[in-house]
């Protein structure tokens, strides 16, 4: 089937604005998880999500990052107020079932830029 | 806290050479250990899961251990090709045990001569 997918892949906005960023999973993996990769770093962990509900969001770096998986499938990163300094790729993995144990399969990533 | 680390930060090789990539983790009470290869702007591609269990884990040319008492994994790679010219990436839970919070090193880039 397919892999994991995200929209757009490029998003330039100004500062202060708010933007959306689209994770499709792969079709019935029930756990999802939010990266983001700053240029020349490996990635950072945001949050993950245990079917509907954020199990672990530790990393969401401040209240301007909101992330949300109504349905147990797609996901929706949330970013309001946006600053220079969020410009980064952000990077969505899903897996079969979470707990740690399997393989985090990752989608090609949203390039943020913000001016 | 957990903290991974991977050296080399680059590494440039001729065709046919093998070689090793290392990678460090401070937490040693992991489950697994996770393999991953990025090319230039491109999102991430999983190549080895070796769970602690195992030790060693293969696939094709790769070949990637796990020691858990050293905290230390390698990946080795058999007989490069230019098409494994990327960075390849190497990240272990977030705490200790099993854990959906991976912690990433910064990778290693490498670049395969032809």
């Amino acid at each position: 089937g397919a892999g994991v997918s995200q929209t757009p892949s490029n998003k330039v906005t100004e500062k202060g604005k708010y933007v959306e960023l689209r994770c499709d999973p792969i079709s019935g993996h029930t756990a999802l998880y939010w990266y983001r990769q700053s240029l020349g770093q490996g990635p950072e962990f945001l949050i993950y999500f245990q079917g509907t509900g954020a199990a672990d969001d530790s990393g969401l770096p401040n209240d301007r990052f909101f992330a949300v998986r109504p349905e147990g499938s797609v996901s929706t990163l949330k970013i309001q107020r946006t600053e220079r300094g969020d410009s980064a790729v952000y990077l969505c993995a899903s897996s079969f079932a979470g707990g740690g144990t399997d393989t985090q399969y990752f989608g090609p990533g949203t390039r943020l830029t913000v001016l | 806290k957990q903290e991974v680390t991977q050296i080399p930060a680059a590494l440039s090789v001729p065709e046919g050479e093998n070689l090793v990539l290392n990678c460090s983790f401070t937490d040693s009470a992991i489950y697994n250990l996770q393999w991953f290869r990025q090319d230039p702007g491109k999102g991430l591609t999983s190549l080895l899961l070796i769970q602690s269990s195992q030790r060693e884990q293969t696939s094709g040319r790769l070949n990637a251990s796990l020691d858990k008492s050293s905290g230390r994994s390698t990946l080795y790679i058999a007989a490069s090709q230019p098409g494994d010219s990327a960075t390849y990436l190497c990240a272990a839970p977030g705490y200790g045990g099993a854990t959906n919070k991976l912690i990433f090193g910064t990778g290693t880039l490498l670049a395969v001569q032809p």
